[in-house]
Order: C-alpha cells, then sequence, then structure tokens
C-alpha cells in the first residue's frame, strides 16, 4: 500500500486535456520534497516524464506538465494522443520511511 | 549510450534465494548510484534497495530489510540482488534503475533516469 494516492484510471478524447493527482501527506510532498513522474507502456520499463515536480527531460514533449501545491503534485497532457495510453506513476520521498523512495499507486490513461 | 541490461527470467520455490544481476554500460559505473525497484503484478513500483557503486555502502527499504542484499563488482559494472526466503508474494518483475539527482528549490532530490529491461521472477512450487 502506497502513501501516494493516484486515482485508478482517466481517459479523454484525443486532442483533450487530461490530469492525474498524486496526494501525499506532511511527511512527503508536503515536507517539501520533490515530485517525479513516469510513464510505463504494456510490458515495458517506467521512462522518466518529469523530474523535480515540474522539468522534462530532453526528448519529453511539452504536452507534459507537472505542478505541486502542498501536499499534491498533479501531471496534466494536452492534446492528448494514442501514444499516451499508458499506466502513470509518481515519486518521491517519505520522512516517516527515513527518505525512502516512494511510488503513487498509479493511473491508467486511455485515449477514446 | 547509457544501457542496463539485466539477467534472465528466474523460477524458484518458495524458501529459496534468488539472484539477479544488471550490467550497466555507456557511463562512468561509479559516479550514479544504482536501485533496485520492483513491480508485481498489476500493482505500481516499489523501491527495495540502492548501492553506491564506489564505496559498495547500502541502503535497504524496511520491508525488506534482512532478506535482500545488493552488491556490485566494479571491474564488470555489474550491480547484483539477492532475495532470500522467497515466497509466492515476491512474484514480480525486478528492476535496476539508476538514480539521478537534482538541485531545486527544496535541496537535493533523486529520481530514476534510465531502467533495466526487466528480470521476471516467478515463486510457486
Amino acid at each position: 500500500q502506497s502513501v501516494l494516492t493516484q486515482p485508478p484510471s482517466v481517459s479523454g478524447a484525443p486532442g483533450q486535456r487530461v490530469t492525474i493527482s498524486c496526494t501525499g501527506s506532511n511527511s512527503n510532498i508536503g515536507a517539501g520534497y520533490d515530485v517525479h513522474w513516469y510513464q510505463q507502456l504494456p510490458g515495458t520499463a517506467p521512462k522518466l516524464l518529469i523530474y523535480g515536480d515540474s522539468n522534462r527531460p530532453s526528448g519529453v514533449p511539452d504536452r507534459f506538465s507537472g505542478s505541486k501545491s502542498g501536499t499534491s503534485a498533479s501531471l496534466a497532457i494536452t492534446g492528448l494522443q494514442a501514444e499516451d495510453e499508458a499506466d502513470y506513476y509518481c515519486q518521491s520521498h517519505d520522512r516517516s520511511l527515513g527518505g525512502a523512495y516512494v511510488f503513487g499507486t498509479g493511473t491508467k490513461v486511455t485515449v477514446l | 549510450q547509457v544501457q542496463l541490461v539485466q539477467s534472465g527470467a528466474e523460477v524458484k520455490n518458495p524458501g529459496a534465494s534468488v539472484k539477479v544481476s544488471c550490467k550497466a554500460s555507456g557511463y562512468d559505473f561509479t559516479t550514479y548510484y544504482m536501485s533496485w525497484v520492483r513491480q508485481a503484478p498489476g500493482q505500481g513500483p516499489e523501491w527495495m534497495a540502492i548501492i553506491n557503486p564506489r564505496g559498495g555502502s547500502t541502503s535497504y527499504a524496511q520491508k525488506f530489510q534482512g532478506r535482500v542484499t545488493m552488491t556490485r563488482d566494479t571491474s564488470t559494472s555489474t550491480v547484483y540482488m539477492e532475495l532470500r526466503s522467497l515466497r509466492s508474494e515476491d512474484t514480480a518483475v525486478y528492476y535496476c534503475a539508476r538514480r539521478q539527482s537534482y538541485y531545486g528549490f527544496s535541496g537535493y532530490s533523486y529520481f530514476f533516469d534510465y531502467w533495466g529491461q526487466g528480470t521476471l521472477v516467478t515463486v510457486s512450487s
């Protein structure tokens, strides 16, 4: 059971905007730890999508953006495309677990 | 280019041990910490362990303390993860992942920028 909670699924039509929330507590996101996001296509390893709350690694389209406020973070996908259909996970640290790396419960994005 | 290549799938009986390897290439092996992250079927990733390849110091998630050992061989740029006393709940895909650091407003934070292809470990009698 993860300390970071995400909605199990979100969906949208091509071209639409969807957002994924990552809700934590004062021992992780609320403690000031950065949030990072990963995309996982079926049968493959997670791929880094956003780091340090809102930074994109080179090669990641600017359709993906991240933000953070209080004890929650969000990933937004604008101009949704068929290839965005995947699982998405947030990641941070948790002070109550000695600073261990923690992942979110995951969100399945479906392109209608 | 950075590559992390893991050993092949394993099938183990309950109570046995498994040792998975991850060979790194394309960068200075001793410069970046390496972690093991596992993912059970239908579940999210779960962090297990991390090693500093330079000195070999390790840190383990509380859940796996006493049951997991992470080691490295700098001569072959390879890290290893051994998990003992296997049970059915350990059935999962095990990934090695390179840790990257970022200095932002909150100070240093850490994430995983490169991942191995994954190794399926099945525990079944």
